[in-house]
């Protein structure tokens, strides 16, 4: 079947611009979480919906981020007046499951930002 | 809260050689643990996960991992590397099922494998 979806995969924004990243998880999946990559290190948590209750946004950078899900399925992530630090790859990845052994969480292609 | 050292940046196998990749956890619950690969230019795959069932998981690609509570353990292994192995490995926890659902994710061991 088809997995999550990250769209667009690559995208290059002058300083100052918003952006905005859409993530489509695997149809059914209750959990949605939002990732950053540096280069070269681990993910970081950003935010974490069940469906379209933004539980967790303690990973958020500053206030310039916002992240949504208003009918509990596609998530957009929102970054306003970027800067040069938000370069990254963004990742998006959703749960079947809140808890137990379906909360695996299955990871998209991520969106490649560059800020310039 | 909850966190994972890899112990290694970098490793590096002969083909047909076993691999080891080490990872310790640090986590206030019970944990959930993960071991993802990324492939260069490709999303996170799930290898393996440990959910408090039995101590030695095995996942896709021969790999398998062992959970030692008593070490805080939970090193990658698998007998004989493959060149398709070259990647970046992911040592994961996530704080059981009643502490915060997020991953937590250490900063990754690079695979090397030479011919």
């Amino acid at each position: 079947g088809a997995g999550v979806s990250q769209s667009p995969r690559y995208k290059v924004a002058k300083r100052g611009q918003d952006v905005a990243l859409r993530c489509d998880p695997i149809s059914g999946h209750v959990s949605l979480f939002w990732y950053q990559q540096a280069l070269g290190q681990g993910p970081e948590f950003l935010t974490y919906f069940q469906n379209e209750a933004q539980l967790d946004k303690s990973g958020l950078p500053s206030d310039r981020f916002f992240a949504e899900r208003p009918e509990g399925s596609v998530s957009t992530l929102k970054i306003q007046r970027t800067q040069q630090e938000d370069s990254a790859v963004y990742l998006c990845a959703s749960s079947l499951a809140v808890r137990g052994p379906l909360k695996t969480q299955y990871f998209g292609p991520g969106t490649r930002l560059l800020v310039l | 809260a909850q966190s994972v050292t890899q112990l290694d940046s970098h490793v590096s196998v002969s083909e047909g050689t076993p691999v080891l990749l080490r990872c310790n956890y640090s986590s206030s619950y019970s944990p959930s643990l993960f071991w993802y690969v990324q492939h260069p230019n490709k999303g996170l795959q799930l290898l393996l996960k440990y959910t408090s069932a039995a101590t030695l998981v095995k996942g896709i690609n021969g790999f398998e991992a062992e959970f030692k509570k008593s070490e805080t353990s939970f090193h990658l292994t698998k007998p004989s590397a493959h060149m398709s192995d070259a990647a970046e490995y992911f040592c994961v926890v996530s704080d059981g099922d009643f502490g915060n659902e997020k991953l937590t994710f250490g900063t990754g061991t690079r695979l090397t494998i030479i011919p």
